[in-house]
């Protein structure tokens, strides 16, 4: 099974500021297999980045994904208020298609 | 516009069968030839993969959770049915269902549900 750790578990910045988050494979991902997902409370999740870099319908640009084999990156590049939420990793390459614990990213 | 909705019994007793099903409206779950899957969400905790099916009734399930679920599709009512058997308080969790983005398995979710809280309590 290929663990997707998630850093850091909490992100506290304020709107406008940059936000990088990073997911780490246990194991080589290829970069097609991998994805973003953003969660706010009370709601199912919602594809950001597919592909590792690729954005999904109707994301904004200021989503970003980046990175291959075992280290990928989230990068929201201006913090906006609705972009305070949890964001999960999640490979599909391998069966079980795991997702890593999330990072918070929270209103400073 | 493809939706999803999960439905099935809130309150599980321990060591029975939790049962849901979802519904898709908006497209037919044969016609699109897409896979569907469920995931759950512990209160509080993060996402884990059930399993997945296509519509001609091909499976995929997450090797911890194989020897107790059945993931099955129901093409005349448009709908995809989740049975996790000997629940224990650890099953607890928020089930969504959701559509793979492609027309194989390893593609990411890019609808889903709301989801359905289900909590094993006797």
């Amino acid at each position: 099974e290929i663990v997707l750790t998630q850093s850091p578990g909490t992100l506290s910045l304020s709107p406008g500021e940059r936000a990088t988050l990073s997911c780490r494979a246990s194991q080589s991902v290829s970069s097609s297999d991998l994805a973003w997902y953003q969660q706010k409370p009370g709601q199912a999740p919602r594809l950001l980045i597919y592909g590792a870099s690729s954005r999904a319908t109707g994301i904004p640009d200021r989503f970003s994904g980046s990175g291959s084999g075992t280290d990928f990156t989230l990068t929201i590049s201006r913090l906006e208020p609705e972009d305070f939420a949890v964001y999960y990793c999640q490979q599909f390459g391998s069966s079980p298609f795991t997702f890593g614990g999330g990072t918070k990213v929270e209103i400073k | 516009q493809l939706q999803l909705q999960e439905s099935g019994p809130g309150l599980v007793k321990p060591s029975e069968t939790l049962s849901l099903t979802c519904t898709v409206s908006g497209g037919s779950i044969s016609s699109s030839s897409y896979y569907w899957g469920w995931i759950r969400q512990p209160p509080g905790k993060g996402l884990e993969w059930i399993g997945s099916i296509y519509y001609s009734g091909s499976t995929y399930y997450s090797p911890s959770l194989k020897s107790r679920v059945t993931i099955s599709g129901d093409t005349s009512k448009n709908q995809v049915s989740l049975k996790l058997s000997s629940v224990t308080a650890a099953d607890t969790a928020v089930y969504y269902c959701a559509k793979h983005q492609g027309v194989v398995v390893v593609t990411p979710f890019d609808s889903w549900g709301q989801g359905t809280l289900v909590t094993v309590s006797s």
